[in-house]
């Protein structure tokens, strides 16, 4: 069974540097693990969905366009979790955050972490 | 353009058969997702490359395309579709993700 659980701050501040973790399980982002990524999505208070980023099994990463300069993502894989980090934050990047798995059989995200909530307010 | 434009708020009756689009050039090339979201919970797959639900969906979900629009049929709609409902397909480069702009179903 696939999980996977975002945490990270709930508030932050204005120009500072927001980082979120995926901590996952019931599959592996090793090199064995063909097509299979992780990706992060966003959702702003009663807004739409919005990809933000892609890791694939191997290290292969791809960025929002719009965003790319203050994105990175990472993963551990001795620890089983991706990390997010956004730079200089701004209040229109308060959202919920969610990761979620992509089987590349499928080409879609089928399995969702619950989601966190950050605020970026002074 | 990379842009997935969905209808706006649609209200079905209970039982009766409601049909959503997205529309974006990008779906020409490539297979339309969809996605349903109920207040405060995460987004759940419902159909997959175009037409193929995964486990665990029922059958009166069901995923179509044409051209430039995809489209999600829920036929016999429950009180318990009721939800928002995002497609998601690659943009024009073929490599990023692309959500819709999303639409709320009401069952009445």
């Amino acid at each position: 069974q696939i999980t996977l659980t975002e945490s990270g701050p709930t508030l932050v501040k204005p120009t500072q540097t927001l980082t979120l973790t995926c901590t996952f399980s019931g599959f592996s982002l090793t090199l064995n693990s063909n097509g299979v990524a992780v990706g992060w999505i966003r959702q702003p208070p009663g807004k739409a969905l919005e990809w933000l980023a892609l890791i694939y099994w191997d290290d292969d990463k791809l960025y929002r366009p719009s965003l790319k300069s203050r994105l990175t993502v990472t993963k551990d894989t001795s620890k089983n979790q991706v990390v997010l980090s956004m730079t200089n934050v701004d209040p229109v990047d308060t959202a919920t955050y969610y990761c979620a798995h992509r089987e590349a059989s499928l080409d879609a995200f089928d399995v969702w972490g619950q989601g966190t909530m950050v605020t970026v307010s002074s | 353009s990379s842009e997935l434009t969905q209808d706006p708020p649609v209200s079905v009756a209970l039982g009766q058969t409601v049909r959503i689009t997205c529309q974006g050039d990008t779906l020409r090339s490539y297979y339309a997702s969809w996605y349903q979201q109920k207040p405060g919970q995460a987004p759940l797959l419902v159909i997959y490359l175009k037409n193929n639900r995964p486990s665990g969906i029922p059958d009166r979900f069901s995923g179509s395309s044409s051209g430039n629009t995809a489209s999600l049929t829920i036929t016999g709609a429950q009180a318990e579709d009721e939800a928002d409902y995002y497609c998601s397909s690659r943009d024009s480069s073929g490599t990023h993700y692309v959500f819709g702009t999303g639409t709320t179903v009401t069952v009445l």
